[in-house]
């Protein structure tokens, strides 16, 4: 495996349901996020992780519980979910040092809450 | 506050035609990162490329080309000879904190008619 992977790559989950989201990535980076892109809005941050801790909480609802293990592996656990929370989750890496480096990102998690 | 502007939603043009993507940014800081992303159909974002506020290069690459101007804080993408594989969403983003808050703009949807 190459590159940010993500799995499943969809899924759909009644507002009751408790599931996980996977992502891997294979590039030694340090730092991963998870992003969330719905239709109506652009690319939303919603967790940053740095070194394995978290740095960035976007104000993100409780129902979304971030975990990173290891610096190749993030987790987003989701329970109780609402309709709106239907959107694309995205993972992303890089390489966080004395500049800013790009993202990479993988192919997303489409996610239908019903 | 940083945001990231991206005036046109939509844009269509026939293949062989060049295409200009705006992008506008705002930000108080002097040290910041610009990027441009591809998101195709499949939904992987695509990383094209960095610029830090120090280095006002226009880039060549291929068909694609940047233009950074700091006095009009633009950071515009054109395409020459534009191919029905252009076919996507573009993002501008701006970085500030090493890759900690990435802000996107809400992309720009090009469609490459044959």
């Amino acid at each position: 495996e190459t590159g940010v992977t993500q799995t499943p790559r969809h899924l759909v989950m009644g507002m009751t349901n408790k599931k996980s989201l996977k992502c891997e990535q294979h590039l030694g980076h340090n730092a991963m996020y998870w992003y969330k892109q719905s239709a109506k809005k652009p690319l939303e941050l919603m967790f940053v992780y740095n070194f394995k801790e978290q740095t960035e909480n976007n104000s993100v609802p409780s129902r979304f519980s971030p975990e990173c293990p290891n610096s190749s592996h993030l987790f987003l656990h989701l329970h109780t979910l609402q309709p709106e929370d239907s959107a694309l989750y995205l993972c992303a890496s890089s390489q966080v040092a004395e500049s800013s480096y790009e993202q990479y990102f993988g192919p997303g998690t489409r996610l239908t809450v019903t | 506050a940083q945001k990231v502007t991206q005036a046109q939603t939509e844009i269509s043009v026939v293949e062989k035609e060049d295409v200009t993507l705006d992008c506008v940014y705002e930000t108080r800081d002097t040290t910041y990162y610009l990027f441009w992303y591809k998101q195709p159909p499949s939904g992987e974002l695509v990383f094209l490329i960095r610029r830090n506020s120090f280095d006002e290069q226009n880039e060549i690459s291929g068909r694609y080309s940047w233009n950074f101007q700091k006095s009009t804080s633009s950071f515009n993408f054109t395409i020459t000879a534009s191919q029905v594989v252009d076919s996507a969403v573009y993002f501008c983003a701006l970085d500030h904190n090493y890759g900690q808050n990435f802000v996107f703009g809400p992309g720009t949807r090009l469609s490459v008619l044959p």
